[in-house]
């Protein structure tokens, strides 16, 4: 069965700072990676995905992600972050074939100005 | 706006009642998906289909769940007998099967059950 984990509720960061926000997988074959953010009220966003190729991603809004295949990790990552990046952030996973995406608990990021 | 909808957006009922919930996909997507956030937790997975077949169910959907997809467009999410158990944010999200985007979802903004 695939899993995710994203080991922490909450992240604070400075606005500036560069952030992170873990994720690790479990899945058989090989894995899908998915971002997606989540803003007050609203529905979930793309962000970005790692599907094959090189295992750092960019996508939206400034995020990249490594894909880490030794260490089942999929981080989220942002040079810079800003006030506006404040949400809660969800990684998914989802095998090859017809598997639907399993989602992490998500992980609400505060940039604090 | 060609994006997924979801109808209605806020739905409150009491302990008992039977409420029903619509997605229209965007329209080139042949897979459909239903999933359920409670606070605090990630969207779980609760059924889809692609094109008008259901291709699997979560063990989450009880028997008082059903959902359809007629004509392979538009779906609909019926609760019967609600349980204040089943207030959460009902999310509906499409994507294209076979593609290079690797099963991608794009979410409509969800509907929002209470049960009191």
């Amino acid at each position: 069965a695939q899993s995710v984990a994203q080991p922490e509720d909450q992240v604070n960061v400075a606005e500036g700072n560069p952030l992170t926000v873990k994720c690790t997988y479990s899945v058989s074959g090989n894995p899908y990676l998915f971002w997606y953010v989540q803003y007050p009220n609203r529905g979930l966003q793309f962000l970005l995905k790692y599907i094959t190729g090189d295992n750092l991603v960019k996508g939206s809004y400034g995020f990249e992600a490594e894909f880490n295949k030794s260490q089942t990790s999929f981080h989220l990552k942002k040079p810079s972050a800003l006030v506006s990046d404040s949400a809660l952030y969800f990684c998914a996973v989802r095998g090859s074939g017809n598997t639907p995406l399993v989602f992490g608990k998500g992980t609400r990021l505060s940039v604090i100005a | 706006d060609t994006g997924v909808s979801q109808d209605p957006r806020h739905k409150i009922t009491k302990r008992g009642q039977n409420v029903t919930f619509r997605c229209d996909p965007i329209s080139e997507h042949n897979r459909l998906y239903w999933y359920r956030q409670t606070l605090g937790q990630g969207p779980e997975f609760l059924t889809y289909f692609q094109n008008e077949a259901q291709l699997e169910k979560s063990r989450l959907l009880s028997d008082r769940f059903s959902a359809e997809r007629p004509k392979g467009s538009f779906s609909t999410l019926e609760i019967q007998r609600t349980e204040q158990g089943d207030s959460a944010m009902y999310l509906c999200a499409s994507s294209l099967a076979g593609g290079p985007n690797g099963g991608e979802l794009f979410f409509g903004e969800g509907s929002r059950l209470t049960v009191l």
